[in-house]
């Protein structure tokens, strides 16, 4: 299986504030990468697939790069409604897999 | 809009077989794409289990292979979820899934159900 490692863990952060996530892979996937978000007792919400396509209606302050191993999603000006658990998931086996998480917190 | 929802027991006992089915609406599961499961142990990350085309077609997650079968009722608009010999470390909450496209990303999601192993 392909790992997927997030970092960080968890981040503190103040409405407003430019957050970025890092997902590595164990092995090159490409582009086959999407991001989630996901909030407590909720489903994920797919917000960028391929590493840097937009998912309709996610709002543009969120912006996903890289290729490869490494990839980083972008959140450009933090608002009260992305507090939320963040997830990146590789999609370039089967064998789908997911990165452990990155809680984003308030400040 | 695709809906999925899932149902089936909350609670089963060790050894026993957890059984759950994901009801698609506002959409044919005979369409190109393919239908997933995928679980998150209470506090944890994301596991995806397997997925099935609507022909039948599976493919499983290595490390639940030899536990896991998925089924399809395309006359019924379902499908289905079974997990053999479970233990406790199976309690978690089920998701289903549509994959957009073969091998791919997850753009429509259940509300997913919390099962729990214990006696």
């Amino acid at each position: 299986d392909i790992q997927m490692t997030q970092s960080p863990s968890t981040l503190s952060a103040s409405v407003g504030d430019r957050v970025t996530i890092t997902c590595r892979a164990s092995q090159s996937i490409s582009i086959w990468l999407a991001w989630y978000q996901q909030k407590p007792g909720r489903a994920p919400k797919l917000l960028i697939y391929k590493a840097s396509s937009l998912e309709s209606g996610v709002p543009s302050r969120f912006s996903g790069s890289g290729s490869g191993t490494e990839f980083t999603l972008t959140i450009s000006s933090l608002q009260p409604d992305d507090f939320a658990t963040y997830y990146c998931q590789q999609y370039n086996s089967y064998s789908r897999t997911f990165g452990q998480g990155t809680k984003v917190e308030i400040k | 809009q695709v809906q999925l929802q899932e149902s089936g027991p909350g609670l089963v006992k060790p050894s026993g077989t957890l059984s759950l089915t994901c009801a698609v609406s506002g959409g044919s599961i005979s369409s190109t794409n393919w239908w997933s499961w995928v679980r998150q142990p209470p506090g944890k990350g994301l596991e995806w289990i397997g997925e099935i085309y609507h022909s039948g077609i599976t493919n499983y997650n290595p490390s639940l292979k030899s536990r896991v079968t998925i089924s399809v009722d395309t006359s019924k608009n379902q499908f289905s979820l079974k997990l053999d010999s479970v233990t406790a470390a199976d309690t978690a909450v089920y998701y289903c899934a549509r994959d957009r496209e073969t091998v791919s990303y997850f753009d429509y999601w259940g509300q997913g159900t919390l099962v729990t192993v214990s006696s």
